[in-house]
């Protein structure tokens, strides 16, 4: 089936810096990515919708210049938390849809926990 | 602004028994509605989807329920075993953004033996 990875798993960084999150899709192309964020006991939020090849869309109140995103090609997208702050840590996770309708399931990579020291 | 209510936080059962979460919404009319399985730590995995015009979906133990005028779905767990044990999300599709889902914040299940 449909696979998509996330990596890392788990960070931990200090406050002021920035982290790279990378989201591949291993057996399928995906011209669209989406990221999501999740806090302790809450639901997924989706921060943005990542477009291969443009720029990516972002949801109301989620900051385009310190939540960077690159879908440089149909496999990979990245994202990455510029300037961390504590308020940043957070469970962030990635998703795609391997199908061709808009009601096709998504994929979800296992999440990045990020931890702002 | 859609709105997606799983009204209960925790449910726990005994081993045998049928699970049923509840997943309603509101100011939106879906296409269609999907539900997923989390465990601690992981990304969601999809279990089903429900179009609009279909009032019941199974897989397996499950089964998924859509009621358009009630803005509900239900889901059903039957025979429940302690390995179901984990937190079931439903989701909306957002057509104007694409394949986007906004998801409900979930329903932890335990089922105890």
């Amino acid at each position: 089936g449909a696979v998509v990875s996330q990596h890392p798993s788990r960070v931990i960084c200090k406050s002021g810096t920035s982290v790279k999150i990378e989201c591949r899709s291993l057996d399928f192309q995906a011209t669209t990515m989406f990221w999501y964020r999740q806090f302790p006991k809450q639901s997924l939020m989706l921060m943005a919708t990542s477009n291969e090849g443009s720029k990516a869309t972002y949801e109301q109140g989620v900051e385009k210049d310190k939540f960077l995103i690159n879908h440089a090609s149909l496999t990979l997208s990245t994202l990455t938390v510029t300037s961390a702050h504590p308020e940043d840590s957070s469970f962030y996770i990635c998703s795609a849809n391997p199908g061709q309708g808009s009601n096709s399931p998504l994929h979800f990579g296992n999440g990045t926990r990020l931890t702002v020291t | 602004s859609q709105k997606i209510e799983q009204n209960s936080e925790a449910l726990n059962i005994q081993e045998g028994k049928t699970a049923t979460l509840t997943c309603n919404y509101t100011n939106y009319s879906p296409a269609y509605l999907q539900w997923y399985r989390q465990d601690p730590g992981r990304g969601p995995v999809f279990l089903l989807l429900i179009r609009e015009n279909e009032k019941e979906k199974r897989k397996e133990r499950l089964k998924v329920t859509f009621d358009t005028t009630l803005k509900q779905s239900l889901f059903h767990i039957t025979a429940s075993q302690p390995a179901d044990s984990a937190t079931y999300l439903c989701a909306l599709d957002i057509l104007q953004a694409g394949t986007a889902l906004i998801f409900g914040k979930g329903t932890t299940l335990s089922v105890s033996s």
